[in-house]
């Protein structure tokens, strides 16, 4: 069956870098995405991954290892507002359906 | 473009009645999906369509679920005979294939927020 787990919880402070793994294991497997979604918001895209490697965007990067069925989303110069859930979604199959983790919230103190 | 949209934003009802929702997806996006999401928890897919057609559908949508997207364009999810663990957070995305960078992602709207009582 599908499996995608992420830690539930991280903190950190600001100014810092943390680093969000993500392990997975699905079929039809299409790429990995990642989303960051605050409170009652609507999750929003932060990074792709199809090929094995680094994707560097800004603050943020994001690596995918196919054969070891694993990810990590790096944040960097944590800011007050990186305060939210980051999801990892593995796309599926012919129509691209995203299945998730359950999301690691990460909390930036001051 | 403003983005995806999904109306009711709240909807609180009792067990047993009858709810629809509805979502307007970014324009001439072709993939239209419906996902549900409960406190603390990632999204779950629930079905997709391509334009009109209704390709797939999670185990998750019992038959008090149905999804229709008539003309391509907005799509609308009914829920009959709630209950109250269909309480939950509505998403809806749309992507489009041809347009899409490199990602193709999807584009979630900000949701519709089901209480049943």
């Amino acid at each position: 069956g599908q499996n995608i787990d992420q830690p539930t919880e991280m903190t950190a402070t600001e100014g810092a870098i943390v680093q969000i793994n993500c392990t997975y294991q699905t079929s039809g497997f299409n790429g990995l995405f990642w989303y960051q979604q605050h409170a009652g918001e609507a999750p929003t895209f932060l990074s792709y991954n199809v090929l094995d490697g680094l994707e560097e965007k800004g603050r943020f990067s994001s690596f995918l290892s196919r054969s070891k069925g694993y990810s990590y989303l790096l944040l960097k110069e944590l800011q007050m507002k990186d305060s939210a859930s980051y999801l990892c979604a593995a796309a599926q199959g012919a129509g691209n359906k995203l299945t998730f983790g359950g999301g690691t919230r990460v909390l930036v103190k001051p | 473009d403003t983005g995806v949209s999904q109306d009711p934003r709240h909807k609180i009802t009792k067990r047993g009645q009858n709810v629809t929702f509805r979502c307007d997806p970014i324009s001439e996006h072709n993939r239209l999906y419906w996902y549900r999401q409960t406190l603390g928890q990632g999204p779950e897919f629930l079905t997709y369509f391509q334009n009109e057609a209704q390709l797939e559908k999670s185990r998750l949508l019992s038959d008090r679920f149905s999804a229709e997207r008539p003309k391509g364009s907005f799509s609308t999810l009914e829920i009959q005979r709630t209950e109250q663990g269909d309480s939950a957070m509505y998403l809806c995305a749309s992507s489009s294939p041809q347009e899409a960078g490199p990602y193709n992602e999807q584009f979630f709207g900000p949701g519709t927020r089901l209480t049943v009582l």
